[in-house]
């Protein structure tokens, strides 16, 4: 069974800092997707890491891929309010034939 | 980029009667659908995949009899709760994947259950 962990779970900071979210996952897969999610809203894809060594950018999030091992992270720089939101990761171990199973997602709250 | 609809966004209905909720893929041909159920704070789970013409797969601990799912066209999926009660109240969130080399799932905006 596929198991995907985030950490941490809750993460509180300043704006201005750097951090870095973590999702690690059981099984083998080279594609792993990032979302975020806004109070009672659906979903908002961030990234699409497709290969080993993948990495993306857009703005102030940056994220990164080693399938080697079995590991995304999702950093955040010079945090501003507006990335307050829950993050999730989510994998997908066979090429969009079944669903993505995510982690249990990063609730971050971004204070002025 | 490509448009996934839900409707209703939201519903409340009395405990016993059955709801539907439709998932359309809008400017892309969807031939697998996927239904997710999100529970206050919780992350989403897969509940079952729905392949244009033919049945929907379920995850293990879903009622297919609860939950029947239709996927007659390549743009439309629906998800019947039966027999709603309390505990069906949830987030359904769906999501089509096209054709694409990415084969990029994109979710709807979520629909809004919640059973008195």
């Amino acid at each position: 069974e596929l198991k995907v962990e985030q950490n941490p779970l809750f993460l509180s900071m300043q704006e201005g800092k750097n951090y870095t979210i973590y999702c690690n996952y059981s099984t083998t897969s080279d594609r792993l997707y990032w979302y975020r999610q806004d109070p009672g809203k659906s979903l908002e894809s961030l990234f699409v890491l497709l290969s080993n060594g993948a990495v993306k950018q857009e703005g102030r999030l940056m994220a990164s891929l080693d399938t080697k091992a079995r590991l995304s992270t999702l950093h955040i720089t010079a945090a501003v309010h507006d990335l307050s939101a829950t993050y999730f990761c989510a994998v997908d171990i066979r090429r969009g034939a079944d669903g993505l199973t995510f982690g249990k997602g990063t609730h971050l709250i971004i204070q002025p | 980029g490509a448009v996934v609809s839900q409707h209703p966004s939201w519903v409340i209905c009395k405990s016993g009667t059955s709801v539907k909720i439709e998932c359309r893929s809008l400017d892309f041909q969807a031939t697998t659908m996927f239904w997710y159920r999100q529970f206050p704070k919780q992350s989403l789970m897969l509940m079952a995949t729905s392949n244009e013409g033919s049945k929907a797969t379920y995850e293990q601990g879903v009622e297919k009899d609860k939950f029947l799912i239709n996927h007659a066209s390549l743009t439309l999926s629906t998800l019947t709760v039966t027999s709603a009660h309390p505990e069906d109240s949830s987030f359904y969130i769906c999501s089509a994947r096209g054709d694409s080399i990415t084969d990029t799932q994109y979710f709807g905006p979520g629909t809004r259950l919640t059973v008195l």
